[in-house]
């Protein structure tokens, strides 16, 4: 079963502060993915990666930055947190294109008062 | 500007029920996913459809795609307490290669 790991299950930061959400998959995917989940919305695609050091912008990329240094790795950056950053944080890898299954993390729910 | 809507956004009923969740756009996709996704838990894939008219079925619960690929529909039959959870559709547009999500219907069956 593929696994992906999301390191934290709950932060709270300061206003300003810098976030670094961490998720790691064991499947040796190519394709990973940040959404962001808020109640009404559903998931909205922040940034994904389809290779090592390489990144696209999703749907609401502002105030947001990724990181993807190994193929396993997938790091989600806030530079300077704001409350309107609250939310749950939803990583995910895909092994194939398109119609493949995308596989999520557990969640990481941040709180930035 | 919601690319795809479902409703009910909300629904709880009683164990034993039957109910539909819709899921509704006015793009064409490729394919249409539904994921379930469980308190505290990331969502996780129930069904792919991807040819218009397509019908499948996982036990109680029957996924449908609309013939002109627009639309899908998910119906559970005898609902059961461990079908409650967050039912998410997601699609992908002809030709796109992401997912896009629909806005969730909450499900609560109660014992």
């Amino acid at each position: 079963d593929v696994k992906v790991t999301q390191s934290s299950r709950y932060l709270v930061k300061r206003t300003g502060e810098k976030v670094f959400l961490e998720c790691v998959q064991d499947m040796d995917h190519e394709n990973m993915f940040w959404y962001r989940q808020d109640p009404g919305l559903g998931l909205r695609l922040i940034y994904f990666s389809y290779d090592v050091k390489m990144k696209e912008k999703g749907d609401i990329p502002e105030g947001y930055s990724v990181s993807r240094e190994k193929k396993e790795r997938f790091s989600l950056i806030l530079e300077s947190a704001s409350t309107n950053q609250t939310s749950m944080y939803l990583c995910a890898s895909r092994g194939g294109q398109g119609g493949s299954p995308l596989h999520f993390g557990n969640g990481t729910r941040l709180t930035v008062t | 500007t919601q690319l795809l809507e479902q409703s009910p956004q909300f629904l709880s009923i009683q164990e034993g029920e039957n109910l539909t969740v819709y899921c509704n756009s006015s793009s064409v996709f490729s394919s249409l996913q539904w994921y379930r996704q469980e308190p505290g838990e990331g969502p996780v894939l129930l069904v792919t459809v991807v040819t218009g008219g397509e019908v499948k079925k996982l036990k109680r619960l029957t996924f449908q795609f609309g013939d002109a690929r627009k639309d899908s529909s998910l119906h559970i039959t005898a609902a059961q307490p461990g079908d409650t959870g967050l039912y998410l559709c997601a699609g992908i547009e002809t030709g796109a290669n992401n997912l896009f999500f629909g806005t969730g219907t909450r499900l609560t069956v109660i014992p």
